[in-house]
């Protein structure tokens, strides 16, 4: 079965700070995405990666960033966290032609920023 | 960009109902995928339909797919308490660079279920 690894299933962080949301998945994919989910608006994708080294904006970027240095690990970076931040933060993973093979997400981890 | 919508946002029935959630998009899909949330875990995909007019069938759950390929239901039979959760639908999009497609949800329609 296919694992997919958040690294904090609650994270507290003040406003202004750098935050880090990690993410590990053990099935080789090549595709790894980050969707924030918020009551009323669904799951938003933020970034996505087909490809160690490569990035693409997903429809809301901005505030974030990402960095995929190993195939197995996407790591989604808050530069200066602020309020409207606050939210759930999914990470999923899926083979090549990613969207046409189903999606494996994380537990999620619900990020607050005070 | 494209849209995909989704039909209703909430559903409150009695135990042994049926239940129906509609998806639509703007765009023909090659694709589309359902996933489940139960109350606090994560999407889980459900299944993935590919033909025009296709059927599937997962026990009481009955997914269709819509000849024009724009529009998508999944009906539940005789709902039970393990029913409960959101039922988000999914169709790929072209990103905005345009040069690669990522999946995109609706925001999903949150099943209730009262014994």
């Amino acid at each position: 079965d296919v694992k997919v690894t958040q690294s904090s299933r609650y994270l507290v962080k003040r406003t202004g700070e750098k935050v880090f949301l990690e993410c590990v998945q053990d099935m080789d994919h090549e595709n790894m995405f980050w969707y924030r989910q918020d009551p009323g608006l669904g799951l938003r994708l933020i970034y996505f990666s087909y490809d160690v080294k490569m990035k693409e904006k997903g429809d809301i970027p901005e505030g974030y960033s990402v960095s995929r240095e190993k195939k197995e690990r996407f790591s989604l970076i808050l530069e200066s966290a602020s309020t409207n931040q606050t939210s759930m933060y999914l990470c999923a993973s899926s083979p090549r032609d990613g969207y046409n093979s189903p999606l494996h997400f994380g537990n999620g981890t619900r990020l607050t920023v005070t | 960009g494209q849209q995909v919508m989704q039909i209703p946002q909430y559903q409150h029935v009695q135990e042994g109902e049926d239940f129906t959630t509609y998806c639509n998009s703007s765009t023909t899909l090659s694709n589309i995928q359902w996933y489940k949330q139960r109350p606090g875990g994560h999407p889980v995909f459900l299944i993935q339909l590919v033909k025009s007019g296709e059927v599937k069938k997962q026990k009481r759950l009955t997914f269709q797919f819509g000849e024009a390929k724009k529009n998508s239901s999944l009906h539940i039979t005789a709902t039970q308490t393990t029913d409960v959760g959101t039922y988000f639908c999914a169709g790929p999009s072209l990103n905005s660079g345009g040069s690669n497609y990522k999946l995109t949800f609706g925001k999903g329609t949150l099943l209730t279920v009262n014994p």
